[in-house]
């Protein structure tokens, strides 16, 4: 069964630009959440999206955004970057057996400049 | 938010050399699990906690649950080269919500392996 993929691996803006980041959780698995990870914070939780909808969010300002489409690929926006926004972006999914084991993927690294 | 504390936060150790390190925290979880994470990589899955006082392996990794349900530890036994990397333990809080409700991670255990 293959793994959660992440596309860009990587990115690089300048400040006040958007992105999208895409994420394709491993197959049956309809739970995905968006993590950022950063050296001076670690991992911190963004969003969980389930069947479409937003189940649970992080303490993260309204410029992330996300949404899930019915086949479970998920895409993280984040608009408006601010220099601080370069980390890596991880995602992860999890399904029905457990919602609380996640699988992550390889991560999008974003650098702001 | 909550906080996991992770000890320690580095580790230089001889291979072969077996390795422990541990969380703990003041909230009480109902998951515990341990990833390890190399450079550019993401955090990979080694070993899920779903009981309190639950022991479980992975090869030469053993990871327990803590009675209280706020604390877990890892070992590694007889480590080798391609231990090195970062460990994180991560805790899904008893708050009796839905769905992933975001995990809780702590800082992170750097291991270093000397030849």
């Amino acid at each position: 069964k293959a793994g959660v993929t992440q596309t860009p691996r990587y990115l690089i803006k300048t400040r006040g630009q958007q992105v999208t980041l895409s994420c394709s959780p491993i197959s049956g698995h309809r739970s995905v959440s968006w993590y950022q990870q950063t050296p001076g914070q670690g991992l911190q939780f963004l969003f969980e999206y389930f069947s479409e909808t937003q189940r649970n969010k992080g303490n993260f300002p309204g410029r992330f955004s996300g949404r899930q489409f019915s086949n479970s690929r998920s895409e993280m926006n984040v608009s408006t970057l601010e220099l601080g926004d370069s980390a890596l972006y991880l995602c992860a999914s999890s399904g029905s057996g457990n919602w609380f084991t996640q699988y992550f993927g390889p991560g999008t690294r974003l650098l702001v400049l | 938010g909550q906080q996991l504390n992770q000890s320690p936060q580095s580790m230089f150790i001889q291979e072969g050399e077996d390795v422990s390190m541990n969380c703990t925290s003041s909230s009480i979880f109902n998951t515990w699990l341990w990833y390890k994470q190399d450079p550019g990589e993401g955090p990979v899955l080694l070993i899920a906690l779903y009981k309190a006082g639950e022991l479980t392996s992975n090869g030469r990794l053993t990871a327990q649950f803590g009675i209280t349900r706020k604390d877990s530890f890892l070992n590694i036994s007889a480590s080798i080269p391609s231990d090195v990397g970062i460990y994180f333990c991560a805790g899904q809080l008893d708050n009796s919500g839905g769905g992933a409700d975001g995990l809780t991670f702590g800082k992170g255990t750097h291991l270093i392996i000397q030849p």
